[in-house]
Parts: structure tokens; C-alpha cells; sequence
């Protein structure tokens, strides 16, 4: 059973482009996390998605949106790139959206912003 | 994480000696106490969880210990060897659903 994927695993962008990346989930799983990683701050969760809706939302700026296909795929947009923006990002998948399913993390999106 | 404190935040054991991390959090509702592993340029992995009627489990060297009164949850790491050298997190979920992880403790074993 292949795991999460995720796409680019790199990326580089200057301040004020905008950004597209994106996440397979297993096979079946309906649910869809995304979460940023910085050495300072951790984990921070972004937002989730099941069947296409967005579930849960983190504390984050607009500028960050995501959205889900009737596949469970998920994307994930930043537009007006900050410096501040330099990060991991990690999407996660788990089978349905209930909290004690294990989450499947993806090898994440590293975005550097220039 | 929001409500969530993870201690200590770097942990340095001597190989074969036992490493513990502590998870608090808040929301009297969690009823799910994962442990995720995450090893250099890999995502979070879980290794450990247990639900809210169990007060510990054991799998080989690692357990979880669950306080509900005092809502902390524990990592026991015993006989540590080199790759247990990682960041580890606890993300107990939420009554809204979300799941917010811990900061992390980065655990070191020394040679």
C-alpha cells in the first residue's frame, strides 16, 4: 500500500509569488491534514479537510487556503510568499475524521522563500 | 501547540539508560494519547497510543503511562539505543477535532 506523497519535495520562491503544493493521501483515507514545521514554532496545524469540506482550521493568515478533490487529494496554496514562510510543510492523512485514527504523514514539502 | 506542553524539550540519555518525556494538556475531553517519532528528513511517525480506558501500554522497549486526573500522558523509552535518537511528539486531539501536536522533545543518545 503506497503511502502519502507529496509534491515538490523542494522548492524555492521569492517574496510575493504564490505557492501550490500538493498531497496524495493512502488509498481510502478521506481525511487530509496540513501543518507547517519550523525549528522555532513545531508543528503548527493549518487546516483539515474530509470529503472535500474543510473540517478544522489552525491560526493562520488568509493567505494560506487548501482545498480537497472528490479523490481525497489535497492542495494546499500560499499566496503573497513571506520570508516568514520558510518552512516544512506536512500533510497527513488518516482513514476518517475521527480523532483516534492514526495520522500518515507525507516526507513533507521543504519551501524556502527568498 | 495551543494547550498542549511537552517536557522536556531536548532529553540527553546515556545508551541503555531510559529516557521519559511528559505530554500535558487541557481539554478534559481528549480520549486519545498518541506518540509520533520523527527521524531527520522523515515525516511524524506513530509509535505509541492509548485510549482514555487504559492507564498504560507497553510495546517491546517504549510505553505510554496516561494520568486523566492530572491529564498528562508519558513516553517511556527503556534500554535506548542510537535510533532512538529523534524528535518526539504527543498530540492528544481535542473536543473540536482538532489535533494539535506538542513542541517536541529532540532526544539524544549519547554513546
Amino acid at each position: 500500500k503506497a503511502g502519502v506523497t507529496q509534491t515538490p519535495r523542494y522548492l524555492i520562491k521569492t517574496r510575493g509569488q504564490q505557492v501550490t503544493l500538493s498531497c496524495s493521501p493512502i488509498s481510502g483515507h478521506r481525511s487530509v491534514s496540513w501543518y507547517q514545521q519550523t525549528p522555532g514554532q513545531g508543528l503548527q496545524f493549518l487546516f483539515e479537510y474530509f470529503s472535500e469540506t474543510q473540517r478544522n482550521k489552525g491560526n493562520f493568515p488568509g493567505r494560506f487556503s487548501g482545498r480537497q478533490f472528490s479523490n481525497s487529494r489535497s492542495e494546499m496554496n500560499v499566496s503573497t510568499l513571506e520570508l516568514g514562510d520558510s518552512a516544512l510543510y506536512l500533510c497527513a492523512s488518516r482513514l476518517a475524521g475521527v480523532t483516534y485514527n492514526e495520522q500518515f504523514f507525507g516526507p513533507g514539502t521543504r519551501l524556502t522563500v527568498l | 501547540g495551543e494547550n498542549v506542553e511537552q517536557h522536556p524539550s531536548t532529553l540527553s540519555v546515556q545508551e541503555g539508560d531510559s529516557a521519559v518525556i511528559k505530554c500535558t494538556y487541557s481539554d478534559s475531553a481528549s480520549n486519545y494519547f498518541p506518540w509520533y517519532k520523527q527521524e531527520l528528513g522523515k515525516g511524524p511517525q506513530l509509535i505509541i497510543d492509548i485510549r482514555s480506558n487504559v492507564g498504560e501500554k507497553k510495546d517491546q522497549r517504549i510505553a505510554v503511562t496516561l494520568n486523566k486526573t492530572a491529564k498528562h500522558f508519558s513516553l517511556h523509552i527503556t534500554e535506548t539505543q542510537p535510533e532512538d535518537s529523534a524528535v518526539y511528539f504527543c498530540a492528544p486531539p481535542r473536543r473540536d477535532d482538532k489535533i494539535i501536536f506538542g513542541k517536541g522533545t529532540r532526544l539524544h543518545i549519547l554513546p
